[in-house]
């Protein structure tokens, strides 16, 4: 089992609809998860940061975490052509302060 | 301007070389990591550092050397021992709060053996 799973996809999402990412991990001890957006030959870029358990709302992104259930999610309201890009998860190891373990990533694709 | 700031973008090395990768942050960073990202798969972790003058090994550090004799520095560097080393290199830094550590990344060097 991998540690941070993700849907390689591509998942195609109609524009102005809702994308939903799904992320599930194996170390129940972590507490703090991330995700990154990565347009093709770019390097990826933070546009969210959970720690406790809910929803985290920064515009038209929404962050959902579920530490029962080893689950993390983030949904992009309204989808612009602009928000095509693969979105990697990660998660910071419950026995460290610093190292991050990566999903392999889901690649988005929003249709005009 | 705040930042991390990988050189070259590009870079082309022959078999049996060495080659240096250039990494350095103005964030006051504590943390800095090198991955390695090949298409359309997820970042390995090749080595990371938590402080000056210490560092530790990844899941994928053989062929590969760092030094970290600077807070703002952490050159990787592609030994010929690699035996397959084109690939997209990432450098990040991290700082540690509240038990986050938000990682933010440099513009990456594409490496490619010619």
């Amino acid at each position: 089992q991998k540690e941070v799973e993700q849907n390689s996809g591509p998942l195609s999402v109609p524009e102005g609809a809702i994308a939903s990412l799904n992320c599930t991990y194996s170390d129940r001890v972590s507490q703090s998860f991330f995700w990154y957006r990565q347009y093709s030959g770019k390097s990826p870029e933070l546009i969210m940061s959970i720690y406790s358990n809910g929803d985290k709302e920064d515009g038209r992104f929404t962050a959902q975490l579920n530490k029962a259930s080893q689950y993390v999610s983030l949904l992009i309201r309204d989808s612009q052509p602009s928000d095509s890009a693969t979105y990697l998860c990660a998660v910071k190891r419950g026995d460290s302060n610093y190292q991050l373990i990566w999903g392999a990533g889901t690649k988005l694709i929003i249709k005009p | 301007d705040g930042g991390i700031t990988q050189s070259p973008k590009y870079l082309f090395r022959k078999e049996g070389q060495n080659v240096t990768l250039s990494c350095e942050q103005n964030l006051n960073h504590d943390a800095m990591y090198w991955y390695r990202q090949d298409p359309g798969q997820g970042l390995r972790l090749i080595y990371y550092s938590q402080i000056v003058n210490d560092f530790q090994k990844g899941d994928i550090a053989e062929g590969y050397s760092v030094s970290r004799e600077k807070k703002e520095s952490f050159p990787l560097t592609v030994t010929s021992a690699q035996k397959n080393p084109t690939a997209f290199y990432l450098c990040a830094s991290s700082f540690y709060n509240r038990g986050g550590t938000e990682a933010f990344f440099g513009q990456g060097t594409r490496l490619t053996v010619v």
